[in-house]
């Protein structure tokens, strides 16, 4: 059973601060990781898709993963009040087309 | 450009009534999936289309099933619906491995 997990929080940041999203995935044939926004009452939206080990930035976010270890992590720096959602971790299998989603991290980056 | 556009946005359905949520896409992706989110869970598979002509179960498939009409529209229907399947229904769409989703569907079963 392939699982991805997430602190579900809230994680609460102030503004201006770095806010650390992390997730953990059980299968070590995945190859693709994405992180995905979803504000309240909203659809989910991409923010970044990561799929070699190491650092991927782009703007105020920087995607990290360590295959190793079995985990990706969603850094935000210089948190504003609009970065408040739930952030899902979604993790893809080379060959196939489904991903398997963890449950979400909530932050609440406080003004 | 609309994108992955899901109707309705809302309805409520009374227990053993049957439905059909539609989905379309304008991105010429070739797949297309239906997900469902509960509080708590995240977002589950039910049904999958890796390309026009082809679909298959996923996660959480019990109580429904889909048709791909083409490759721009893809459906699930639900036919004898229970108030275990109240959720928000995403429809998404992808070009290999980036999934793009519509804006969902609250459907309520009483």
């Amino acid at each position: 059973q392939k699982e991805v997990e997430q602190n579900s929080g809230p994680l609460s940041v102030p503004e201006g601060a770095i806010a650390s999203l992390n997730c953990t995935y059980s299968d070590r044939g995945s190859q693709s990781f994405f992180w995905y926004r979803q504000y309240s009452g909203k659809s989910p939206e991409l923010i970044m898709s990561i799929y070699s080990n190491g650092d991927k930035e782009d703007g105020r976010f920087t995607a990290q993963l360590n295959k190793a270890s079995q985990y990706v992590s969603l850094l935000i720096r210089d948190s504003q009040p609009s970065d408040s959602a739930t952030y899902l971790c979604a993790v893809g299998y080379s060959g196939t087309y489904k991903y398997i989603f963890g449950t979400g991290t909530r932050l609440k980056v406080l003004a | 450009n609309a994108g992955v556009t899901q109707t309705p946005k809302f309805q409520v359905l009374k227990t053993g009534q049957s439905m059909t949520l539609q989905c379309a896409q304008d991105m010429n992706h070739n797949s297309m999936y239906w997900y469902r989110q509960d509080p708590g869970m995240g977002l589950r598979l039910i049904y999958y289309s890796a390309s026009e002509g082809t679909t298959d179960k996923g996660e959480v498939p019990n109580g429904y099933n889909v048709s791909r009409l083409n490759k721009r529209e893809f459906s699930l229907r639900l036919e004898s619906a229970a108030p275990s399947q109240t959720s928000v229904y995403f429809c998404a769409s992808s070009d290999k491995e980036t999934q793009y989703f519509g804006p969902g569907t609250r459907l309520l079963v009483l």
